[in-house]
């Protein structure tokens, strides 16, 4: 076990919702990255926060937010969904941002009907 | 163009094999290169990083070659437990990683 959680494990949402899933990073880690993972594809990169402000963002639109909260544990918002984000998604802990240490939670799979 | 290329196989091998993959990357000024293992419906674990001057762990070798903008994972005398899919991670800047799609592996009694 990583020490990273995730909740909810599964959740089910209609188009043009909203959602949001959690992350608790492991003791000791300042900096969450969250990705997503289609079905058969590899994870994406989402964006990261490090000790609350962001700090890097991939190619994706405005209504994926986030936060991060003084005890490092972390937020994903995702407004107005789309089929297309039923996914995997997963959250990664690390101490400074450093990558050969980064941890994976064992993610929140979001299905969009 | 995708940041990373991998082929997604699947790759069958018997118990005992030596298997390779391979990984392009299309960004000359990337910085850090890892392999993951990722098992069916869990998350992707750090499997080893990938140094310049090669690196090995036990049964499994990763190269780099920056010229090329290739890397690589040799894992010798396949065990059953390898099964597995196996991602490329590529990180430009230290706070953006991109992963390839993985290449699966099973590996056959």
């Amino acid at each position: 076990e990583t020490g990273v959680t995730q909740s909810p494990t599964h959740l089910i949402k209609t188009r043009g919702q909203q959602v949001t899933l959690r992350c608790s990073s492991q003791s000791g880690h300042n900096t969450v990255s969250w990705y997503q993972q289609a079905l058969g594809q590899g994870p994406q990169f989402i964006f990261q926060y490090y000790r609350e402000e962001e700090n890097g963002r991939g190619n994706f639109p405005p209504r994926f937010s986030g936060l991060q909260f003084p005890n490092y544990s972390s937020e994903l918002n995702v407004n107005a969904l789309e089929l297309d984000d039923s996914a995997l998604y997963l959250c990664a802990s690390s101490p400074g941002g450093s990558a050969e240490t980064q941890y994976f939670g064992p993610g929140t799979r979001l299905l969009v009907l | 163009r995708k940041e990373v290329e991998q082929d997604p196989g699947p790759f069958n091998v018997p118990e005992g094999a030596t298997v390779a993959f391979n990984c392009t990357y299309s960004n000359s000024a990337s910085q850090s290169f890892f392999w993951y293992r990722q098992d069916c419906r869990k998350e992707p674990k750090l499997l080893m990083s990938v140094y310049s001057s090669g690196n090995e762990d036990g049964r499994f070798t990763a190269q780099l070659n920056r010229a090329s903008q290739y890397i690589s994972l040799l894992i010798r005398d396949s065990k059953l437990s390898d099964s597995a899919t196996y991602l490329c991670v590529v990180s430009n800047t230290g706070n953006q990683f991109y992963f390839g799609t993985g290449t699966s592996l099973t590996v056959i009694p």
